[in-house]
């Protein structure tokens, strides 16, 4: 089973309310990631976990949190969502085993609304 | 920061027709380029990858790869309805690096 799930595949969020999104993989997977995706853009690396470290993007490193409670499952957290918020979000899961060349597989998404 | 362009933005083929997708890349050693793709409220799912210089073929796709031109493309042969999605180019960025950079992506559409 190749499967990552996200919970929930939608969400609608007031400015200035915290957002929190979650995921989960069964792969036994060692590395999990989450990225912003906006219409016409390129997927976008906000942080990955491997295993219970943290590794978050220089410019996205105070916008977002994350916690990795165990291996299965991971989830972000917006403190204060704003306008710019508004996105889809993926979330992958690797194994570190493959190295360089291990296929990162996608959850269907949640795609958030901000209002 | 490692770039990947991809190109053309969208693209229309007729059903049966080779559909062909392009992808450059800013840095010569990256490691591993994937092509990905993503059906209408569905995550990207992993297509074909290369890690070598050279061609690559499994079933309708090949994939061919040049590192010193700094360019990637995926040929689609016999292009069906159900190919109509977007795909993305990743690439794993230089040794030491584990973060997949992704173009904007090509959306296909392949007419009955």
């Amino acid at each position: 089973d190749t499967t990552v799930k996200q919970n929930p595949r939608y969400k609608l969020a007031r400015v200035g309310k915290p957002v929190n999104l979650i995921c989960s993989q069964t792969m036994n997977h060692d590395t999990m990631y989450w990225y912003q995706k906006k219409p016409n853009q390129a997927p976008k690396l906000l942080l990955f976990y491997y295993d219970k470290i943290l590794n978050r993007e220089a410019d996205t490193f105070e916008k977002f949190q994350s916690s990795r409670p165990n291996n299965s499952f991971c989830s972000l957290y917006i403190g204060s969502a704003g306008l710019e918020y508004s996105a889809m979000y993926l979330c992958a899961s690797s194994s570190r085993t493959g190295g360089v060349y291990a296929e990162q597989f996608f959850g269907p998404g949640t795609r958030l609304t901000v209002l | 920061q490692e770039k990947v362009q991809q190109s053309p933005e969208s693209l229309i083929v007729p059903e049966g027709a080779m559909s062909s997708l392009n992808c450059t890349f800013s840095n010569s050693a990256s490691q591993s380029i994937w092509w990905y793709q993503q059906h209408p409220g569905k995550g990207p799912e992993a297509l074909i990858s290369i890690f070598s210089n050279g061609n690559k073929k499994e079933g309708r796709l090949t994939v061919y790869l040049n590192r010193a031109s700094l360019h990637v493309s995926l040929h689609i042969r016999d292009s069906q309805p159900s190919d109509s999605a977007v795909y993305l180019c990743a690439v794993r960025g230089s040794s030491g690096s584990w973060q997949l950079i992704f173009g904007s992506g090509t959306q296909l559409t392949v007419m009955p």
